[in-house]
């Protein structure tokens, strides 16, 4: 079964250090990943998606990740932290073997804590 | 272009009570979603609607039920609340099933 996991529950880190945020996922095929931010109390805005082609790819807010099929991976990272970086963040999968595919599968997220 | 709206934000009920939470979105979107967040548990599928007429079962939908009222309007009733059922309620849609889905403020229901 398709599965995501996110290995850190919590991180901390200071403002204008690095980030990198893991996601591990288990599936079959050509998986379509997907990083998402909530800010407190808000619902969730992409921050950025892969389908296909380069692995690594850009996002919304400076951030990246990159696809690594060998690990099952797709890591997020920003170089530099910003104070409104503080948010939780999910990596999701979607199922199916289509650009059509049924639904998304979501990690448990990562709440990242940043410090000036 | 208000995206995906919820209501309502707040709601208590009481054990057995029943209540519809309502979901539209002005994107012309074909798919809809209804999640539930827990603590610790991320965000997990209760049903969701590929499109307009249809609707199907996520990994949580016991105790709920979905109507496709139109294109635009997606609902999750409860019909009987139960303390487990004390949740944040998201609504998402998306144009094709799986792209980029667009969420809602969320719903925060405690159940007592």
């Amino acid at each position: 079964a398709q599965s995501v996991t996110q290995p850190d529950i919590h991180i901390t880190v200071s403002e204008g250090a690095s980030l990198e945020l893991r996601c591990n996922y288990s599936y079959g095929a050509t998986p379509y990943l997907f990083w998402y931010v909530q800010s407190p109390g808000q619902g969730l805005q992409l921050l950025l998606k892969y389908f296909s082609g380069d692995t690594l790819v850009q996002g919304i807010k400076g951030f990246e990740a990159e696809f690594k099929r060998s690990q099952s991976s797709f890591n997020l990272r920003k170089p530099s932290v910003h104070w409104s970086d503080a948010a939780e963040y999910f990596c999701a999968v979607g199922t199916g073997n289509s650009y059509n595919t049924d639904k998304l599968i979501f990690g448990t997220g990562t709440r990242l804590q940043v410090f000036p | 272009n208000a995206g995906v709206t919820q209501t309502p934000k707040f709601q208590v009920l009481k054990t057995g009570q029943s209540m519809t939470l309502q979901c539209a979105q002005d994107m012309n979107h074909n798919s809809m979603y209804w999640y539930r967040q827990d603590p610790g548990m991320g965000l997990r599928l209760i049903y969701y609607s590929a499109s307009e007429g249809t609707t199907d079962k996520g990994e949580v939908p016991n105790g709920y039920n979905v109507s496709r009222l139109n294109k635009r309007e997606f609902s999750l009733r409860l019909e009987s609340a139960a303390p487990s059922q004390t949740s944040v309620y998201f609504c998402a849609s998306s144009e094709v099933a799986a792209a980029e889905q667009f969420f809602g403020p969320g719903t925060r229901l405690t159940v007592l």
